[in-house]
């Protein structure tokens, strides 16, 4: 069955440092990808998506992900951390003939001043 | 209002209560989902109707009963719940052709005591 690894449940930066959040997924045909983020208090929100073409996407608040068949991930980048990216980020796939969404456990980002 | 709105936001209720969360989307959409989420867990898909049909039980307790009136609303009727069900209750819509794509509502946090 198919399965998400979110490495870290916990990842800390400073201000202005540079955001990577760890997805891997165990399917052996490239799934879509997500990443949904949800901010203190509220539901969770699609950041971004990969279904097909450019494995680089961009979502945004200035997020990007890039899909590695090789390596089977998707690890979700950020240049410049600001204090409005602490939140907690999931990582979901869905398999191409059937779309219901597997996730991963969540990943809390802390920005510190 | 727009997006997806959930009631109430907090609810606190003894094992013997009996109590209903609500959920309202005007997006349009045709498809609408009640998800559990427990802390350092991946969010559990509980009930998924697709034009006011329940297409989707993952096992789920029959001390929760959804219900689905119409394609704006969905409920769920709490009775005779345990402790281990406290959690947050999120409820999500989507284009039913498009179930990868999810409109979540804050949650309705839920404590049994």
């Amino acid at each position: 069955a198919q399965s998400v690894t979110q490495l870290g449940s916990h990842v800390s930066v400073s201000e202005g440092a540079l955001v990577l959040l760890r997805c891997n997924y165990s399917s052996s045909v490239p799934p879509y990808l997500f990443w949904y983020v949800q901010y203190p208090n509220q539901g969770l929100q699609l950041l971004l998506k990969y279904t097909t073409g450019a494995t680089l996407v961009k979502g945004i608040n200035g997020f990007e992900a890039e899909f590695k068949k090789s390596e089977t991930s998707f690890h979700l980048t950020k240049p410049s951390a600001h204090m409005s990216d602490a939140a907690e980020y999931f990582c979901a796939v869905s398999d191409r003939g059937n779309y219901q969404l597997i996730w991963g456990a969540g990943t809390k980002l802390i920005i510190k001043p | 209002e727009t997006g997806v709105t959930q009631t109430p936001r907090h609810l606190v209720m003894g094992m013997t209560n009996k109590k209903s969360l609500k959920c309202e989307q005007h997006l349009g959409h045709n498809a609408m989902y009640w998800y559990k989420q427990s802390a350092k867990k991946p969010l559990e898909l509980m009930f998924v109707y697709s034009l006011e049909e329940r297409v989707e039980n993952n096992s789920v307790p029959s001390r929760f009963s959804p219900e689905c009136p119409n394609s704006s609303h969905l409920f769920l009727h709490l009775h005779t719940l345990q402790p281990e069900d406290s959690a947050l209750y999120l409820c999500a819509s989507s284009q039913d052709r498009q179930r990868n794509v999810l409109t979540f509502g804050a949650g309705s946090r839920l404590t049994v005591l």
